[in-house]
């Protein structure tokens, strides 16, 4: 089965930086990789997500890089604020209809230092 | 859109009772309907996949005749977890998956049950 690495657990960032979190995953038939940003108690909320046919995509500061050849895949946030703070999955999976089993990365929890 | 959510947000049962957690789909109709766990700090664990009108599918190491899943309609599916015991407590979550060939699968806000 599928297989998602999520680095690093924990970054901290000063407000106005960048933050960039990294997933590598292992089955080649993934083709959706969805970001998640979960707050305390609360479920996870898609923030972004990219599919195996482009390389970028892009909503505001946020944007997600797919290299499909490494099965890599990033997600960027610019000019962070203290709202972005919270823990961060990464999933990959496959659009297949009957088959649309996601799998998380462990989470990487960001802190945003105002 | 695409707005999921579950009820309830929060219970606390006793040892041995039984436990319903509804997850219902508001805006839209759900292909497929998903059941996580979460433990503190820790990733989500998927427990089953349900389509509506069929058997739910468990993922291994999950007892189906505890956690019993009843996806009756495009927008509303069932967790019972049945004679739970303090082991049982953690944060559940459903998902639904939209109902068309893009897919995503968006999340109810969970249910934090604690067994005494």
């Amino acid at each position: 089965g599928e297989n998602v690495e999520q680095h690093p657990s924990t970054l901290s960032v000063q407000e106005g930086d960048s933050a960039v979190i990294k997933c590598t995953y292992s089955d080649s038939a993934s083709n959706y990789f969805p970001w998640y940003k979960q707050e305390l108690g609360k479920g996870p909320q898609l923030i972004i997500d990219i599919r195996s046919n482009v390389g970028e995509k892009k909503d505001q500061r946020i944007a997600v890089t797919l290299n499909k050849t490494a099965k890599h895949f990033s997600l960027h946030i610019t000019e962070t604020q203290p709202e972005d703070s919270a823990v961060y999955f990464c999933a990959a999976g496959t659009s297949n209809f009957g088959n649309e089993k996601l799998t998380f990365g462990t989470g990487t929890r960001l802190t945003i230092i105002p | 859109g695409a707005v999921v959510s579950q009820h309830p947000s929060w219970v606390i049962c006793k040892s041995g009772t039984s436990v319903k957690i509804e997850c219902r789909s508001l805006d839209f109709q759900a292909t497929t309907m998903f059941w996580y766990r979460q433990f503190p700090k820790q990733s989500l664990m998927l427990m089953a996949t349900s389509n509506e009108g069929s058997k739910a599918t468990y993922e291994q190491g999950v007892e189906k005749d505890k956690f019993l899943i009843n996806h009756a309609s495009l927008t509303l599916s069932t967790l019972t977890v049945t004679s739970a015991h303090p082991e049982d407590s953690s944060f559940y979550i459903c998902s639904a998956a939209l109902r068309t060939g893009l897919y995503e699968q968006y999340f109810g806000p969970g249910t934090r049950l604690t067994v005494t």
